[in-house]
C-alpha cells in the first residue's frame, strides 16, 4: 500500500459548487496532517493544517478520521481560482510525505 | 519578506556538466529539504537536512549530493547531470521537520 494515495482527479466542478477531496494514508503513527495546493508548475503552497478536531478556514474545511485513517478536504461556493491541484501531505517515518494530488479545475 | 530562495530558476546544461542549484532562506529554519517533480510522480524527496552539518538521503538520492554548512545554505549538487534528471526541483525549509514547509519558485533543469 502506498504511504499516502489521492484520487488524482480531474474533479470539473460548477462555480458555486462544493466539492470535496479525500486522501488516505498507510502509517498509523503519522502525527502531522496538511493540506497544500499547487498551481501548474509553480512551488506548492501550504493550504492549512489538518487538526484532530478539524479545522475550518472561509470555504475550506479539513478534516482528519484515524480509525480510518484518511483525511478530507472541503471547499464551499467553489471560485474560478480555486483551480490547481491540492496535494495531501502526511508525517510519516521520514519527513513529510506529499501525495501526487487531486486536479481540481472549477468551470465558469 | 520570509522566503526561500532558489537559483536557477530556469537551467539548460548538457551531460556531465557538474552545476550547483543554490537555496537560501531567511527564517532560521532548522529543516531544509529538496524534491524533485516529474509528471505522474509527485514530489519526490531528493536529499533533506534536520540541522546544520546533517544530512540524510530521501527516496530518490542516486547523482545528488547536498551539503549543509550554514544554517540558511543548502545547495543541490549535481556532480555528472543526466538526462533523466532532467525535471522540476523544489528547495523547501521549515522549523521543523513535521511542520509545515515553505517551497522556493522552483528550477526547472534540463539535461541534454
Amino acid at each position: 500500500r502506498k504511504e499516502v494515495e489521492q484520487d488524482p482527479g480531474p474533479f470539473n466542478v460548477p462555480e458555486g459548487a462544493t466539492v470535496a477531496f479525500n486522501c488516505t494514508y498507510s502509517n498509523s503513527a503519522s502525527q502531522s496532517f496538511f493540506w497544500y495546493r499547487q498551481d501548474c508548475r509553480k512551488e506548492p503552497k501550504l493550504l492549512m493544517s489538518v487538526y484532530s478536531s478539524g479545522n475550518e478556514d472561509g470555504r475550506f474545511t479539513a478534516q482528519l478520521n484515524r480509525a480510518s485513517q484518511y483525511i478530507s478536504l472541503l471547499i464551499r461556493d467553489s471560485k474560478l481560482s480555486d483551480s490547481a491541484t491540492y496535494l495531501c501531505v502526511v508525517s510519516g517515518n521520514t519527513p513529510l510525505v506529499f501525495g501526487k494530488g487531486t486536479r481540481l479545475s472549477v468551470i465558469a | 519578506e520570509a522566503q526561500v530562495t532558489q537559483n536557477p530558476r530556469y537551467l539548460i546544461t548538457v551531460t556531465g556538466k557538474k552545476l550547483t542549484v543554490t537555496c537560501s532562506q531567511n527564517m532560521n529554519h532548522e529543516y531544509m529539504s529538496w524534491y524533485r517533480q516529474d509528471p505522474g510522480l509527485g514530489l519526490r524527496q531528493i536529499y533533506y537536512s534536520m540541522n546544520v552539518e546533517v544530512t540524510d538521503k530521501g527516496d530518490v538520492p542516486e547523482g545528488y549530493k547536498v551539503s549543509r554548512k550554514e544554517k540558511r545554505n543548502f545547495p543541490l549538487i549535481l556532480e555528472s547531470p543526466s538526462p533523466n534528471q532532467t525535471s522540476l526541483y523544489f528547495c523547501a525549509s521549515s522549523f521543523k521537520w513535521d511542520y509545515g514547509y515553505t517551497f522556493g519558485s522552483g528550477t526547472r533543469l534540463t539535461v541534454v
